[in-house]
């Protein structure tokens, strides 16, 4: 069936930019969750929705970044007034149920790159 | 921060066992033991998790000491696609965020 997917794969953009990041989960699935990944490190949490609402998002860097879930179903990812050190490979994940047992399927995520 | 602590690389031969290590010596007891890997260019994909028993499937095995500060995880015949990042994670039950280290890096050589 169809997992996770994410658009762009890749988004280049300048300095001082602004930028969407989509994430299609998998069908029925009503958490999902944002993590971003710099080189050479692990998936850092940045939050996540059950339903429509953000139940955590305690990860977020910062107040230029934000995400909605309007319909408990795709998400958005917007970063404000982008900076270099926000390119990382963002990715998105869903799970069934939130808890034990209802583990994270991740997308192949959006390489973002600020110039 | 990750409260695991792994390797940050191992080699293992084509068609042998991989064992890939783990440190959790603050597990508290609500806490599980969640193994992803990742491979290049690709998002982590879930590969096995427990509690305090030791868990198989079709995957891999999972054998937690009883104390639980440690585990390892076992790919009990290693091929070249399972050359990837592997990560082992402390995962409260009602606590769903995960807390990536840096993990190990495993090299399948043929």
């Amino acid at each position: 069936g169809a997992g996770v997917s994410q658009t762009p794969s890749n988004k280049v953009t300048e300095k001082g930019k602004y930028v969407e990041l989509r994430c299609d989960p998998i069908s029925g699935h009503t958490a999902l969750y944002w993590y971003r990944q710099s080189l050479g490190q692990g998936p850092e949490f940045l939050i996540y929705f059950q339903g429509t609402g953000a139940a955590d998002d305690s990860g977020l860097p910062n107040d230029r970044f934000f995400a909605v879930r309007p319909e408990g179903s795709v998400s958005t990812l917007k970063i404000q007034r982008t900076e270099r050190g926000d390119s990382a490979v963002y990715l998105c994940a869903s799970s069934l149920y939130v808890g034990e047992g209802y583990e994270q399927y991740f997308g192949p995520g959006t390489r973002l790159t600020v110039t | 921060d990750a409260k695991t602590t792994q390797p940050p690389s191992m080699d293992c031969a084509e068609g042998r066992a991989a064992n890939l290590p783990c440190n959790h010596s603050t597990i508290s007891g609500n806490e599980y033991v969640y193994w992803y890997r990742q491979i290049h260019s690709q998002g982590p994909q879930y590969i096995i998790h427990g509690l305090k028993n030791n868990e198989t499937n079709e995957m891999a095995s999972l054998i937690i000491t009883e104390d639980r500060k440690s585990s390892t995880l076992i790919l009990p015949h290693a091929t070249l696609r399972d050359t990837a990042v592997y990560y082992c994670i402390e995962l409260n039950s009602g606590n769903t965020p995960l807390v990536f280290g840096k993990g190990t890096r495993l090299s399948v050589i043929a």
